[in-house]
């Protein structure tokens, strides 16, 4: 069984810029959550989509935005870039049916914005 | 500050050491969990408890959920350097049913 795949792998933009990220789930699994990983702040959540719905939502400005397609793959966007907005950008995907269920990690994207 | 605190933040050992990371709240969790991240991957789940008191294995490996389940511990024995990583906590804030991770424990163990 594949993992979860993102990409890209890195990414370099300016300030100001935006960027997409893509992320493709286990087959199977219909949830598929968005984490920010930095040495400051650790891994914070960014939102979770289940069957092409925005289910939970983290503490995030509204820059940041996602979607998921029909076949469970899900895309991320930053739009207006922030210096503070470099970090690695991790997907996990799981059955989706509780909380409590292991989620499958990608191994992320990693984003610096010059 | 974070929901889940983890202790201590870095740890370097020497390989057969023994070493417990502690991960605490203030809070009440339905469940915890313990990841290992490896440099360059995501973080993979070692266990899930999620009952107060509960005590899980896994090899050399120790996991227990505090009985007023607000806390949790990793006990690893005889350490070895596969064991070196970051190691995060996460759980399942009850009554919010929200997940939350720790601050996380970076784990060096030297051969």
């Amino acid at each position: 069984k594949a993992g979860v795949t993102q990409t890209p792998r890195y990414l370099i933009k300016t300030r100001g810029q935006q960027v997409t990220l893509s992320c493709s789930p286990i087959s199977g699994h219909r949830s598929v959550s968005w984490y920010q990983q930095t040495p400051g702040q650790g891994l914070q959540f960014l939102f979770e989509y289940f069957s092409e719905t925005q289910r939970n939502k983290g503490n995030f400005p509204g820059r940041f935005s996602g979607r998921q397609f029909s076949n469970s793959r899900s895309e991320m966007n930053v739009s207006t870039l922030e210096l503070g907005d470099s970090a690695l950008y991790l997907c996990a995907s799981s059955t989706g049916t509780s909380l409590k269920d292991e989620q499958f990690f990608g191994p992320g994207t990693r984003l610096t914005v010059l | 500050t974070q929901l889940l605190e983890q202790s201590p933040q870095f740890l370097s050992i020497q390989e057969g050491e023994n070493l417990t990371v502690y991960c605490n709240s203030s809070s009440v969790f339905s469940s915890l969990q313990w990841y290992r991240q490896e440099p360059g991957e995501g973080p993979v789940l070692l266990v899930t408890v999620v009952t107060g008191g509960e005590v899980k294995k896994l090899k050399r490996l120790t996991f227990q959920f505090g009985d007023a389940r607000k806390d949790s511990s990793l006990h690893i024995t005889a350490a070895q350097p596969g064991d070196t990583g970051l190691y995060l906590c996460a759980g399942v804030l009850m009554d919010f049913n929200k997940f939350y991770f720790g601050s996380g424990t970076k784990l060096n163990v030297k051969p």
